[in-house]
């Protein structure tokens, strides 16, 4: 059974590209949360999806940011016109059911805006 | 939404036993604490989750005293190897809503 996937590892984009980030969580698993995480920084709540539903983005930029989980294929983490200040690391979590206890993090996606 | 609070770092030797404290004083009736590991540049990993009292696993020990205000995350004879970010957290039973960390603390482990 994989664990929760995530491509790429690291992406680099130039100021105005467009940044997408692609969460597969664990088989069976049908929520997932999105985090951004800064160097020596905690992880910060960015969003949280059930399969076609967004249940809570509240921590999510309400501009240029936008999050997905399709009924079939990963969840998308989608960065518009990046700026230097989007870079950081971004990890996805999920769950099996909102009775879980444990949360399966990815390696993340170190995005890198030059 | 409880709100946690836990030291910013700590140092230890190899050998030694580590207590990590952290704070929840308006901790609710249904909820549950759980403490997740971070190396650097990896995701967050599970260790160890409780209700009340002490549970352990093979990697920790959890103590929750009778008025559940706070918890302690013990490491037995830690290594170099368990230099990491440890997260407590606190999150409503049935409702993954609130799984938000803090900034956690960086515990340094030195030979």
């Amino acid at each position: 059974n994989a664990g929760v996937m995530q491509n790429p590892r690291h992406l680099v984009r130039r100021r105005g590209q467009e940044a997408r980030l692609r969460c597969s969580p664990m088989k069976g698993h049908s929520h997932v949360y999105w985090y951004r995480q800064l160097p020596e920084e905690g992880l910060k709540f960015m969003v949280y999806l059930q399969k076609e539903n967004i249940i809570d983005e509240s921590g999510m930029p309400k501009e240029r940011f936008s999050a997905e989980f399709p009924k079939e294929g990963p969840s998308i983490l989608r960065i518009q016109q990046v700026v230097r200040g989007d870079s950081a690391a971004y990890f996805c979590a999920s769950w099996k059911d909102r009775e879980d206890t444990e949360a399966f993090f990815g390696q993340g996606t170190r995005l890198t805006v030059v | 939404l409880a709100k946690t609070t836990q030291p910013i770092s700590m140092d230890s030797y190899e050998g030694q036993e580590v207590n990590i404290t952290c704070s929840h004083n308006n901790i609710a009736t249904n909820d549950y604490i759980t403490w997740y590991q971070q190396f650097p540049s990896q995701g967050p990993r599970f260790i160890i989750q409780g209700y009340k009292t002490k549970v352990t696993n093979e990697v920790a020990s959890l103590f929750i005293p009778a008025d559940r205000k706070s918890s302690t995350l013990s490491l037995p004879r830690v290594s170099l190897s368990d230099t990491a970010v440890y997260y407590c957290l606190v999150v409503p039973l049935g409702d993954n809503n609130d799984m938000r960390f803090g900034a956690g603390t960086r515990l340094t482990v030195k030979p």
